[in-house]
């Protein structure tokens, strides 16, 4: 079946410091890319939406300039936290779907925690 | 904009029960449901999806309605098992994949 491969699974910055993280599709051109943040205790929230080769869809309270998302090809999409602080501390994962009323397919998720 | 709830937040059960978890979604303009499962400091694992024309999907001991009209989806979990304990999410999919709270689940030896 399809699958998302997600790096790196967890990740410790310093306050300040960007990070990046991958989501590559390994078995299916992924069209659309989602990227979430999961609070602990808490539900997946959309952070944004991203189309290959398009300027990434950010919902609302959500800042473009500090999560910058790249989806320049059909199979790699990254999410780069720029100049990260301790409240950007959460699990990332991204999703991805192809063309279709299919599900989507989710990484396996990334913790970041900023000390 | 959607909204997803789900009832239960939290449940814990004695091993062998059958017992059920409810999601209700606002608009019932969807294309699909999906239910996954979420192991603590873990990602995602897919558990059954239905498309908008389907009325249910099953999987073993998982079976999962969908009532698009009146906007509610059921996860039946027959003779749970202590390895069912996790936090299972519904999503509904249109334009995006909207996520509610998750039901935690316990089930007890």
């Amino acid at each position: 079946g399809a699958v998302v491969s997600q790096h790196p699974s967890r990740v410790i910055c310093k306050s300040g410091t960007s990070v990046k993280i991958e989501c590559r599709s390994l078995d299916f051109q992924a069209t659309t890319m989602f990227w979430y943040r999961q609070f602990p205790k808490q539900s997946l929230m959309l952070m944004a939406t991203s189309n290959e080769g398009s300027k990434a869809t950010y919902e609302q309270g959500v800042e473009k300039d500090k999560f910058l998302i790249n989806h320049a090809s059909l199979t790699l999409s990254t999410l780069t936290v720029t100049s990260a602080h301790p409240e950007d501390s959460s699990f990332y994962i991204c999703s991805a779907s192809t063309t279709g009323d299919y599900g989507y397919t989710f990484g396996s998720g990334t913790r970041l925690t900023v000390v | 904009k959607q909204e997803v709830t789900q009832i239960p937040a939290a449940l814990s059960v004695p091993e062998g029960e059958n017992l059920v978890l409810n999601c209700s979604f606002t608009d019932s303009a969807i294309y699909n449901l999906q239910w996954f499962r979420q192991d603590p400091g873990k990602g995602l694992t897919s558990l059954l999806l239905i498309q908008s024309s389907q009325r249910e999907q099953t999987s073993g001991r998982l079976n999962a309605s969908l009532d698009k009209s009146s906007g509610r989806s059921t996860l039946y979990i027959a003779a749970s098992q202590p390895g069912d304990s996790a936090t299972y999410l519904c999503a509904v999919r249109r334009d995006d994949m909207r996520f509610g709270a998750g039901t935690r689940l316990t089930v007890k030896p």
